[in-house]
């Protein structure tokens, strides 16, 4: 079974604070990764996607990748109230379109 | 934006019966895609579609489980015979083609439809 692992939280971080969100992952041949945002009851919304080792930028968001340690990781500076929400790593392997997900890490930014 | 759209938004099915839902991809998309997401739980690939045809499927796509492009622009996934467990959030995905090492693009979601099977 490939697997996908995030710590569900809550990560509870104060509004302007950093929060890093963490995934790991079994499967070495996983080839493209994406961070999505889920408000509760709402559908994934795309943040973030990422190929190649190293970091990606893009506004207030940064998504790290590290294949050789199995880990992809988001980053949000300066967080607002307004990111509260469960963020989805989802990735898929080399053998498929499917996108396989973790179960999400709730993220709380308080005021 | 483009954005992918589905309908309903709910519906509600006794045990038993057929249930259709509909998506509409990004018009420029070649790949579609069904998710679900029971409650509380992850979200679950069911099925990818290219070219007309299935091109992946999870176990979870059994026999009750079935897609189509009826026309140039609709995709529907149909559930046979439903059950009290097929209750759930359906997503449907599409995506455009990659090329190379970046063939995997993202996949863009509808807000999905709730599905309650009573």
């Amino acid at each position: 079974q490939k697997e996908v692992e995030q710590n569900s939280g809550p990560l509870s971080v104060p509004e302007g604070a950093i929060a890093s969100l963490n995934c790991t992952y079994s499967d070495r041949g996983s080839q493209s990764f994406f961070w999505y945002r889920q408000y509760s009851g709402k559908s994934p919304e795309l943040i973030m996607f990422i190929y190649s080792n190293g970091d990606k930028e893009d506004g207030r968001f940064t998504a790290q990748l590290n294949k050789a340690s199995q880990y992809v990781s988001l980053l949000i500076r300066d967080s607002q109230p307004s990111d509260s929400a469960t963020y989805l790593c989802a990735l898929n392997s080399n053998s498929g379109y499917a996108l396989n997900f973790g179960k999400g890490t709730s993220l709380l930014v308080t005021p | 934006e483009p954005e992918v759209t589905q309908t309903p938004s709910h519906q509600v099915t006794q045990m038993g019966q057929e249930v259709i839902l509909r998506c509409v991809p990004i018009s420029n998309h070649l790949y579609f895609y069904w998710y679900r997401q029971i409650l509380g739980q992850k979200v679950e690939f069911l099925v990818s579609f290219y070219n007309n045809e299935i091109s992946e499927k999870s176990e979870i796509f059994d026999d009750q489980f079935s897609v189509e492009r009826p026309d140039g622009s609709n995709f529907t996934l149909k559930i046979r015979s439903t059950k009290l467990e097929d209750s759930a959030m359906y997503f449907c995905a599409s995506t455009g083609r990659g090329q190379g090492a970046r063939r995997y693009q993202p996949q863009h979601f509808g807000d999905g439809t709730r599905l309650s099977i009573l």
